[in-house]
Formats: structure tokens, sequence, C-alpha cells
């Protein structure tokens, strides 16, 4: 079965801090996504990628930055943490038929 | 503006019958369609795909596309307690199929 694991899998900031998310896939799939889930909001999409050392932005790209250092990992960094982005983060492979959720991080922004 | 957006927000359904949940694209580029279950506290899962015109069965659940209205719908028979959960419909665009978007989702409450 696909495996995606979130690390990690809560978290507490201060506003102003820096903030990273870490996601791990043995699914061998290329495409990897980040998206933040608001009570009412559904999953929006932060960032994307498809290929190692190459992100792209989503729809709400703006406070969050994407790293792809290899194939398997996908980072998502909040250089300046700030209250709006409390949220639970997940992230995603795919491998274009479907997609596959890692299990979530609670992030907290005090 | 959302480009996926799904109805209703909350539905209540006694066990046993039946739910139907709706999503519309208002992006004509839209080409393929996902449905995905998320349980309270969960991840969100896969359920069904659909990409032609038509229905889609499985099981107790049914997916019905429409292309010319961008309208799919997920219909569940014999609705469970179990199936109680967040509904989210998500959509690809012929423009980027692998930039995938998101509805709100629809809260499907079955009631014993």
């Amino acid at each position: 079965e696909a495996a995606v694991t979130q690390s990690p899998r809560s978290k507490v900031a201060v506003t102003g801090g820096k903030v990273t998310l870490s996601c791990h896939q043995t699914n061998n799939h290329d495409y990897m996504y980040w998206y933040r889930q608001d009570t009412g909001h559904g999953l929006r999409l932060i960032h994307y990628s498809y290929v190692a050392d190459s992100t792209e932005k989503g729809d709400i790209p703006d406070g969050y930055k994407a790293s792809r250092p290899s194939q398997e990992n996908f980072s998502l960094i909040l250089e300046l943490a700030s209250l709006s982005q409390t949220a639970v983060y997940f992230c995603a492979s795919s491998d274009a038929r479907e997609q596959y959720f890692g299990p979530g991080t609670r992030l907290t922004v005090l | 503006q959302q480009k996926v957006q799904q109805s209703p927000e909350s539905l209540i359904v006694p066990e046993g019958g039946m739910a139907s949940l709706n999503c519309t694209s208002s992006d004509r580029n839209v080409d393929y369609f996902w449905w995905y279950r998320q349980h309270s506290g969960k991840s969100p899962k896969m359920l069904m795909s659909i990409f032609s015109n038509g229905e889609k069965e499985e099981g107790r659940f049914t997916v019905h596309l429409n292309k010319a209205s961008l309208h799919t719908s997920l219909h569940i028979r014999d609705s469970q307690p179990s199936d109680s959960a967040l509904y989210l419909c998500a959509a690809s665009m012929n423009t980027n199929a692998y930039k995938v978007i998101f509805g709100k989702g629809t809260h499907l409450h079955v009631l014993p």
C-alpha cells in the first residue's frame, strides 16, 4: 500500500518563528503536494512538485516556501509563522490516478 | 473564486437511506473529477474517480458526470453510520492535469 509519512504530527510554534514540516513517501511517485485544511475550507493547495529540485505554487502560496530535495522528500517552510497559519497540513503523493495522503500535521501558532 | 463548489454543506440521512452529494466546477478546463472521503481526525482517501460522461458504480456508491455542465454527483445507497464523514470533490484541468483542486466538502451524517 502507498505510504506517505509526515513529521511532526503536531507542533506549537510562536508567532514570527520558523517552522518546517516534513513529508516522506515510499510510493516512487513523481508528484507531491502540500495542502492546508481549515474548518469550512476543505483542502487548499499551497505548493506542489513534479520533480526533485523544482516546486510550483498552488492557490495559496503566500507565507510558505517548499523544498523538494529528492523524489521521496518534500518540505513546507514557514519562515515567519503567523496566527493565520494555524491549521492542519496534509502532504500527498500522486500517480495521477489518485492522491495518497499522509496523516497530517496539526500546527498551532501562538 | 472557488473553482470547485459542493452542495449541500451538510446532509443528514437516516440509516438505510440514500445520500446524494453534488459538485460543480466553474472552470471549463476541468476534465477529471475525484470523490474523497475523510473521517473525523483522519486523512482523505479516494472513493471514486470519473472522467467520462455517464455513470460509474462501485458497491453502494454511484458517481455521475455531466461534462457539458461540469457537474458530478455522488450517491450512496443503504447509507450506514460508518459513512458519516466529510466528502470532498476534487478536479483537475486539462491545462495542468497534476494541479488538483478540492471543494470545501459536504458533511454527511447518517443517523442510526
